[in-house]
């Protein structure tokens, strides 16, 4: 059965520093890797998609990358702004998704 | 386009009380699903749908049952309400034909408390 992991649970940060969000898989036979991100009490958004056959992906200033040999895959957002702060969520999956438990990011003004 | 759309945002329910949450879509997608999100517990698949008239389980489908008649809805029906149903749940689509992509998307989310 899947498994997926975001450690760490919560972060904060000093507004405009780079940071890095992790997710980890415990089976590296996926299909895509998505990237959510959630707001209190509001629905989720997508923010990037990466198919397995790809290494990374980059909207703005966000990339994330995928290492499906390590099951590893990390969200880095650059020059981070309050307007940031909110939950990440990682799922890996295609039609089905398996759910990490999120990092709630808080960047500090 | 409005996208995943879900009614009601809110519903309060007594034990034993039957409803249902309805999920619309107006993208065309082929593949629709319901989850349910609870402190703690990230959000976990329930019924899932890869077209008209094709449903299955997930993760955590006792009490729930689910049909797909058209391509643009799937209702989640509760059978008789349990506490252990209070949850947010979510509806997601994907996947349009002739696209290579399965990008999901979620619908706003229904607040359910079963008292």
């Amino acid at each position: 059965k899947q498994e997926v992991t975001q450690i760490p649970a919560a972060l904060s940060v000093p507004e405009g520093e780079n940071l890095v969000l992790n997710c980890s898989f415990t089976d590296s036979a996926i299909y895509n890797l998505q990237w959510f991100r959630q707001d209190p009490g509001k629905g989720l958004t997508s923010l990037l998609l990466i198919q397995s056959s790809q290494r990374e992906q980059t909207s703005g200033r966000l990339n994330a990358s995928l290492d499906k040999s390590s099951g590893r895959s990390t969200l880095y957002i650059a020059a981070s702004q309050p307007g940031d702060s909110a939950t990440y969520l990682c799922a890996v999956g295609d039609e089905k998704l398996t759910f990490g438990t999120g990092t709630r990011l808080t960047i500090i003004p | 386009n409005a996208g995943v759309t879900q009614t009601p945002k809110f519903q309060v329910l007594k034990t034993g009380q039957s409803m249902t949450l309805q999920c619309a879509q107006d993208m065309n997608h082929e593949y629709m699903s319901w989850y349910r999100q609870d402190p703690g517990m990230g959000l976990r698949l329930i019924h899932y749908s890869v077209g008209a008239g094709i449903t299955d389980q997930g993760e955590v489908p006792n009490g729930y049952n689910v049909s797909r008649s058209t391509t643009e809805d799937f209702p989640l029906r509760l059978l008789s309400a349990a506490p252990s149903q209070t949850s947010v749940y979510f509806c997601a689509s994907s996947y349009s034909k002739g696209t290579p992509y399965n990008e999901q998307f979620f619908g706003p989310g229904t607040r359910l408390t079963v008292l």
